[in-house]
C-alpha cells in the first residue's frame, strides 16, 4: 500500500525558534500533498494542499509567512513553522493522494509539536 | 451548521455487539466518502470508502444517501480492537478539491 512517512515524529523548542517538518510518499509519486493540524479532541483541519512544483494553497486564517510550505520533488514536501510559539504546539499530519487531489489520502504518522 | 457532522460519542458497547455511526454533510456538491478511523495519537488510515450502492468489507458496512446527504457505518460483532474514533471525511470539488473531516465518533469496545 501507499506509505507516508513523516519527520520529526515528536519536537519540543523555544518560542521564537523555526521547525522544520519533512513529509515523504515512500513508494509512489504524489502529485499533491496535504497539511493538517488537529488540537486535542479536535479534529483534522486542513492548513494548505501543496502541489509540486507550485505554490501551495492556504486554507484561511492559515498565515503563509508563517506554515512555510515546499513542494521540491513529487515525494517530498516540508513544513516549516516559523517563529513557533506556545499557541502552534499541536499534532501536524500530512496526506499525500496518488491521483488527484480528490482521491483516497493516506496519512503520515504525524509530528508532535511542542513549543515551550 | 458544520460541513461534516457526527455524534461525537462516545458508543461504549460489549463485544460483539453491533455499533452504527451516522454522519451528514451540508454541500450538495459533494463527491467522495470516506470512513477513517483515527487511534489515540495516531494518523488516521482509511477503513472503506463509501459509495452509493453500499458496501461491504467484512464486518463493516458502508452506505450513502445523496438524497438526505447522510453517510453510515455499520460494525457487526465488534472486537475491543475496534476501539478507536471514526472520521467520516467528504471531498468536494468546488473550483479545486476541498476535503472535510468531521469531528469523529469514538468507539470503546468492551470484555
Amino acid at each position: 500500500g501507499a506509505v507516508v512517512s513523516q519527520h520529526p515524529s515528536w519536537v519540543i523548542c523555544k518560542s521564537g525558534t523555526s521547525v522544520k517538518i519533512e513529509c515523504r510518499s515512500l513508494d509512489f509519486q504524489a502529485t499533491t500533498m496535504f497539511w493538517y493540524r488537529q488540537f486535542p479532541k479536535q479534529s483534522l483541519m486542513l492548513m494548505a494542499t501543496s502541489n509540486e512544483g507550485s505554490k501551495a494553497t492556504y486554507e484561511q486564517g492559515v498565515e503563509k509567512d508563517k506554515f512555510l510550505i515546499n513542494h521540491a520533488s513529487l515525494t517530498l514536501s516540508t513544513l516549516t513553522v516559523t517563529s513557533a510559539h506556545p499557541e502552534d504546539s499541536s499534532f501536524y499530519i500530512c496526506s499525500a493522494t496518488l491521483a488527484g487531489p480528490g482521491e483516497t489520502q493516506y496519512f503520515g504518522p504525524g509530528t508532535r509539536l511542542l513549543v515551550l | 451548521r458544520k460541513e461534516v457532522e457526527q455524534d461525537p460519542g462516545p458508543f461504549n458497547v460489549p463485544e460483539g455487539a453491533t455499533v452504527a455511526f451516522n454522519c451528514t454533510y451540508s454541500n450538495s456538491a459533494s463527491q467522495s466518502f470516506f470512513w477513517y478511523r483515527q487511534d489515540c495519537r495516531k494518523e488516521p488510515k482509511l477503513l472503506m470508502s463509501v459509495y452509493s450502492s453500499g458496501n461491504e468489507d467484512g464486518r463493516f458496512t458502508a452506505q450513502l444517501n445523496r438524497a438526505s446527504q447522510y453517510i453510515s457505518l455499520l460494525i457487526r460483532d465488534s472486537k475491543l480492537s475496534d476501539s478507536a474514533t471514526y472520521l467520516c471525511v467528504v471531498t468536494l470539488n468546488t473550483g479545486g478539491f476541498k476535503t472535510i473531516f468531521g469531528a469523529g465518533t469514538r468507539l470503546f469496545v468492551k470484555a
